[in-house]
């Protein structure tokens, strides 16, 4: 089974600042994606990154960008010039690109980082 | 409709009573997730339906807990005989085909389940 660790329970940033929040897998699987989440108070998730295990660049996504060490299992997500909208809880997940059998593609999350962002 | 939408918003009820949840997800999504977010937890799986049917219910905590879904689209998790250990957030979440490849999981905005 796959986890995902999230070490640091709450972060926070100045605003305009940079922050990087840490996330590490386990998993023995060569073939599969991870992502960044976002939930805002209002619940809802929010897809903020993804990354392809097979893809050696790191993805990028306008203010967002990962480091993506696949030898080390570490995936962070490095925030760039903060706003206050970015305030939420960030999750990191971990999904097989493997077929299962039954099927499924479920998430495997780590327990988020509360993220406060200072004006 | 045009994103995941669950209802109802929040919940409260006794314990010992049984509760519905709905979740509408994106038109034309044939793969179906429902997650529990407990307090101070990420969110953990519960089933995953491809259709109506639910090749994977091993998340399922308890036989309390069953789910349908019907005409391919609308799902209602139900929970039996609740207890106060069922308090948290349930979130739905789709996508198109069968989940797999790069296609990302749409999340609703959640149920909020408070249990008496």
């Amino acid at each position: 089974a796959q986890t995902v660790t999230q070490s640091q329970p709450e972060m926070s940033v100045q605003e305009a600042e940079t922050v990087t929040l840490s996330c590490t897998y386990d998993t023995s699987e060569s073939d599969y994606y991870l992502f960044w989440y976002k939930q805002p108070p209002s619940r809802q998730m929010i897809l903020v990154i993804r990354q392809e295990a097979y893809k050696q660049q790191n993805a990028t996504e306008n203010r967002f960008s990962v480091n993506f060490q696949k030898a080390a299992k570490s995936f962070s997500l490095k925030i760039s010039d903060s706003q206050l909208g970015d305030a939420a809880m960030y999750f990191c997940a971990y999904r097989s690109n493997y077929f299962s059998g039954a099927g499924s593609y479920q998430l495997t999350f780590g327990k988020g980082t509360k993220l406060s962002v200072i004006p | 409709g045009a994103g995941v939408s669950q209802s109802p918003s929040n919940k409260v009820t006794e314990k010992g009573k049984d509760v519905e949840l709905r979740c509408d997800p994106i038109s034309g999504h044939t793969a179906l997730y429902w997650y529990r977010q407990s307090l101070g937890q990420g969110l953990e799986f519960l089933i995953y339906f491809q259709g109506n049917s639910a090749p994977d219910k091993s998340g399922l905590p308890s036989d309390r807990f069953s789910a349908e879904r019907t005409g391919g689209s609308v799902s209602t998790l139900t929970i039996q005989r609740t207890q106060q250990e069922d308090s948290a957030v349930y979130l739905c979440a789709s996508s198109p085909g069968t989940g797999g490849s790069n296609q990302p999981q749409h999340f609703g905005d959640g149920t909020r389940l408070s249990i008496l």
